[in-house]
């Protein structure tokens, strides 16, 4: 089973410059999340899609980052414009949704992006 | 809101000898919770997982934990670490609120020397 795809793996862009960081989750995986990791922290989720809708964006800074779902499948995280505090990894995680709404599902983390803002 | 802690940034073992990683968390209802597993350059693994019943856990690689209610403590442990097992760890905990959720602690760093 092919685990999560991202791409690119790594990107030195400058500051006020734009980025977009691309996901391809496990195949059958209804939900699919952006995490955050800046260095020496845990991941913080930015956002959590369930097929093609948003779930939680609460922690996503709305004026500078989007992302979209298209058909339920693939993601894209933007970034516009980007700051120097956007420097991190950026995971892309995805799950299969069958402990149902009473469990918490296994994440499954693809290998991440890691974003140099200059 | 749920919270983890992770109290310590960098743990060094030797290899072959034990390791307990710390892992306490905040959260009013019975919690789920993980142990993730970070390599270099590499994105997160699930070592165990903890929903209810039995309060030991086994997980891959020969890692176990151990679910203390009275002390909100869920601990990593493996009896003999290999160099392989140099990794940052992460402890997270789960919440369902009509969606599930993952709240990460910020990791402790393993190493081991020779």
């Amino acid at each position: 089973e092919a685990g999560v795809a991202q791409s690119p793996r790594y990107k030195i862009i400058e500051k006020r410059q734009s980025v977009a960081f691309w996901c391809n989750p496990i195949s059958g995986h209804a939900t699919l999340y952006w995490y955050q990791q800046i260095l020496g922290q845990g991941p913080k989720l930015l956002i959590q899609f369930q097929n093609n809708g948003v779930v939680d964006d609460s922690q996503l800074p709305k004026d500078r980052f989007s992302a979209e779902r298209l058909k339920g499948v693939d993601s894209t995280l933007k970034i516009q414009p980007a700051k120097l505090e956007d420097s991190a990894v950026y995971l892309c995680a995805s799950s299969n949704g069958t402990s149902g709404r009473g469990g918490v599902d296994e994440q499954f983390f693809g290998p991440g992006t890691r974003l140099t803002v200059l | 809101a749920q919270s983890v802690t992770q109290p310590d940034i960098h743990i060094t073992v030797s290899e072959g000898a034990s390791l307990e990683l710390r892992c306490n968390y905040s959260y009013g209802a019975t919690p789920y919770l993980f142990w993730y597993v970070q390599s270099p350059g590499q994105g997160l693994q699930l070592l165990l997982k903890y929903f209810s019943g039995d309060t030991l856990v086994q997980g891959i690689k020969g890692f176990e934990a151990e679910f203390k209610r009275s002390q909100s403590s869920f601990n990593l442990r493996k009896p003999s670490v290999h160099w392989s097992d140099a990794a940052e760890y992460f402890c997270a905990v789960g919440v369902v609120s009509g969606y599930s959720t993952l709240t990460f602690g910020k990791g402790t760093m393993l190493l081991v020397s020779p």
